[in-house]
């Protein structure tokens, strides 16, 4: 069975902190996602990658990095959490360029800054 | 610019009554269109897509969806609700040939005894 992990169900971090959130894909796909999801809000793209050390911005990059060293790995990292990074973050990974074949998901990591 | 709309925040059934999501979406090109379930505590789970072949898209656990180009709607349903289905359902709009998928706001469904 394809899956998705997320190394952390739940974590809490201190203002100022740097965080890593890890995702791990076995299904040898190229692209990886990270999204972040808010009540009311749906998913917000945050970064994706297409390749091993490629990455593009999506529609909420601000306060967040990403880096992919490996296919298989992407981490999703917090420079210096602020409260209004508490949220549920998504990890999601594709074979195809385009999304005509859905993208697989992780279970999500509960953050939480205080 | 592609974005989708879902047209109810909340929707409360009886269990064996059916269920009905609705969806409206906006794209400039041909578009593919999912619905994906979130159940608690779970990461996301791909329902069904359309990808510009049939206009009724049958998905799993009974749940269908008919895509109506004039209508720019992709609404879901299931004629008999059970109670797992309860959970969160996305309407998920994407250009095809475009990697970027775009997130309705989600729509809870409660299931009643």
């Amino acid at each position: 069975d394809v899956k998705v992990t997320q190394s952390s169900r739940y974590l809490v971090k201190r203002t100022g902190e740097k965080v890593f959130l890890e995702c791990v894909q076995d299904m040898d796909h190229e692209n990886m996602f990270w999204y972040r999801q808010d009540p009311g809000l749906g998913l917000r793209l945050i970064y994706f990658s297409y390749d091993v050390k490629m990455k593009e911005k999506g529609d909420i990059p601000e306060g967040y990095s990403v880096s992919r060293e490996k296919k298989e790995r992407f981490s999703l990292i917090l420079e210096s959490a602020s409260t209004n990074q508490t949220s549920m973050y998504l990890c999601a990974s594709s074979l195809f360029w385009e999304s005509v074949g859905g993208y697989t998901f992780g279970s999500g990591t509960r953050l939480t800054v205080v | 610019a592609q974005s989708v709309t879902q047209l109810d925040s909340h929707v409360s059934v009886s269990e064996g009554t059916p269920v009905l999501l609705r969806c409206n979406y906006s794209s400039s090109y041909s578009p593919s269109l999912f619905w994906y379930v979130q159940h608690p505590n779970k990461g996301l789970q791909l329902l069904l897509k359309y990808t510009s072949a049939a206009t009724l898209v049958k998905g799993i656990n009974g749940f269908e969806a008919e895509f109506k180009k004039s209508e720019t709607s992709f609404h879901l349903t299931k004629p008999s609700a059970h109670m797992s289905d309860a959970a969160e359902y996305f309407c998920v709009v994407s250009d095809q040939n475009d990697y970027k998928l775009s997130f309705g706001a989600g729509t809870t469904v409660t299931v009643r005894a």
